[in-house]
């Protein structure tokens, strides 16, 4: 079975902290995709990264960074320096072949605090 | 290009009723899924259509069902509502391109079940 676990449900640092929230996947597919969303209170899940299991590079956009590594089941995800408007939930999904494509696993979220 | 639009974006219903949401994907997106978030579940998938037929189907009763318009629009019913079914609705369009195409979602239709 698949399954996506974020351990942290809430995380509430000071705004310009780094902040990193973890992801820890289980799944017997070979090949894989990772993805992290964000949801602002406003409601809708907002697309930030997309990853397939080939792909173990770190992959750096601006102040976001994440870091994959099979051989711990993990794909983390680094704020750097967080700005208030980094405030919402943060979701890692999973997504497997074999027919599965649009099917997405969900973690159960962490909530990111970022305060002034 | 115009994003996942969901109507209608708030709904009160009572237990007994049903319910229909309406997802429009992105143009050219040729996949819907459906998910359903509670603060106690989580985001669950529901089901994902392509092509007007169902692909992919999560664990829901049969209350739930959808159905996908040749033009890749997207309903979803729910009938004899419960006060569980409460929840955020959340639609998403991908292409798709046979792998596991990136999902781009709607901002959501919330139902309350009084």
């Amino acid at each position: 079975a698949q399954k996506v676990t974020q351990a942290q449900t809430e995380i509430s640092v000071v705004e310009k902290e780094d902040v990193t929230l973890d992801c820890v996947y289980e799944t017997r597919d070979t090949t894989y995709y990772l993805f992290w969303y964000k949801q602002p209170p406003s409601g809708e899940l907002v697309f930030l990264i997309r990853r397939n299991s080939f792909d173990e590079q770190n992959e750096i956009s601006g102040r976001y960074s994440w870091n994959f590594q099979k051989s711990t089941s993990s794909f983390n995800f680094t704020i750097t320096a967080s700005q208030v408007v980094d405030s919402a939930v943060y979701f890692c999904a999973l997504s497997g072949l074999n027919n599965q494509g649009g099917k997405l696993i969900f973690g159960q979220g962490t909530e990111l605090s970022v305060k002034p | 290009k115009a994003g996942v639009t969901q109507t209608p974006r708030y709904l009160i219903k009572t237990r007994g009723q049903q319910v229909t949401l309406s997802c429009s994907p992105i143009s050219g997106h040729r996949s819907v899924s459906w998910y359903q978030q509670t603060p106690g579940q989580g985001l669950q998938f529901l089901f994902e259509y392509f092509s007007e037929t169902q692909r992919n189907k999560g664990n829901f009763p049969g209350r739930f069902s959808g159905r996908q318009f040749s033009n890749s629009r997207s309903e979803m019913n729910v009938s004899t509502l419960e006060l569980g079914d409460s929840a955020l609705y959340l639609c998403a369009s991908s292409l798709p391109s046979g792998s596991a195409d990136t999902q781009y979602f709607g901002p959501g239709t919330r139902l309350t079940v009084l």
